[in-house]
């Protein structure tokens, strides 16, 4: 079973500044099967990124993913105050999705 | 717009089972598959399994596998998630979530999330 792990676990930054999130995977994975996806307290994730580098509808174009093979990056260029959130990378495969354990971004 | 709306928190005790429903609006019910993901207090997304709303189709994750039952109404356009034999590592907050299909796959509409709350 490919395994995702996502770093930090903890991401401290200002606003304005870059974030650069990791995932991870244990073997190759299709890079068409790669999304991100934030989620707020007390709300259901929302879909920011999918096939590794797609912005999802009416996500901001400060948004991006890029990646393959093993290694996938999550960047946001400058941060907005309602950036802050916990981010999930997920992969598709053999029939079944896994989800990263989650890199939550914190206000410094 | 697409919708899910799921049905209101649940609380159960230890070995009952509970039964979570998520109603589909604002698309052709049997075009999508629908998934199951939980998130337990203060924990990470875990998913659960998979439903093909046209036949009725699942598969379930491993480690759920003989607990949750997954099924349809199409009547309704309304999915279902049973969980039997609960425990207390069962409290979480149960989401559904819409599967894109196609060349990518990614959720791309999830319910708003139940709470099932397992406590004696």
């Amino acid at each position: 079973e490919i395994v995702l792990t996502q770093s930090p676990g903890t991401l401290s930054l200002s606003p304005g500044e870059r974030a650069t999130l990791s995932c991870r995977a244990s073997r190759s994975v299709d890079s068409s099967y790669l999304s991100w996806y934030q989620q707020k307290p007390g709300q259901a994730p929302r879909l920011l990124i999918f096939g590794a580098s797609n912005r999802a509808t009416g996500i901001p174009d400060r948004f991006s993913g890029s990646g393959s093979g093993t290694d996938f990056t999550l960047s946001i260029s400058r941060l907005e105050p309602e950036d802050f959130a916990i981010y999930y990378c997920q992969r598709y495969g053999s029939a079944k999705y896994s989800f990263g354990q989650g890199t939550k971004l914190e206000i410094k | 717009q697409v919708q899910l709306v799921q049905s209101g928190a649940e609380v159960k005790k230890p070995g009952a089972s509970v039964k979570v429903s998520c109603k589909a609006s604002g698309y052709t019910f049997s075009s999508n598959y629908i998934n199951w993901v939980r998130q337990a207090p203060g924990q990470g997304l875990e998913w659960m399994g998979i439903i093909n709303p046209s036949g009725g189709g699942t598969t379930y994750a491993q480690r759920f596998l003989g607990r949750v039952t997954m099924s349809i109404d199409t009547s309704t356009s309304t999915v279902y998630m049973e969980l039997s034999s609960l425990r207390s590592a069962d409290t979480a907050v149960y989401f559904c979530a819409r599967d894109s299909g196609g060349w990518n796959r990614h959720f791309d509409s999830w319910g708003q999330g139940t709470l099932v709350t397992v406590s004696s």
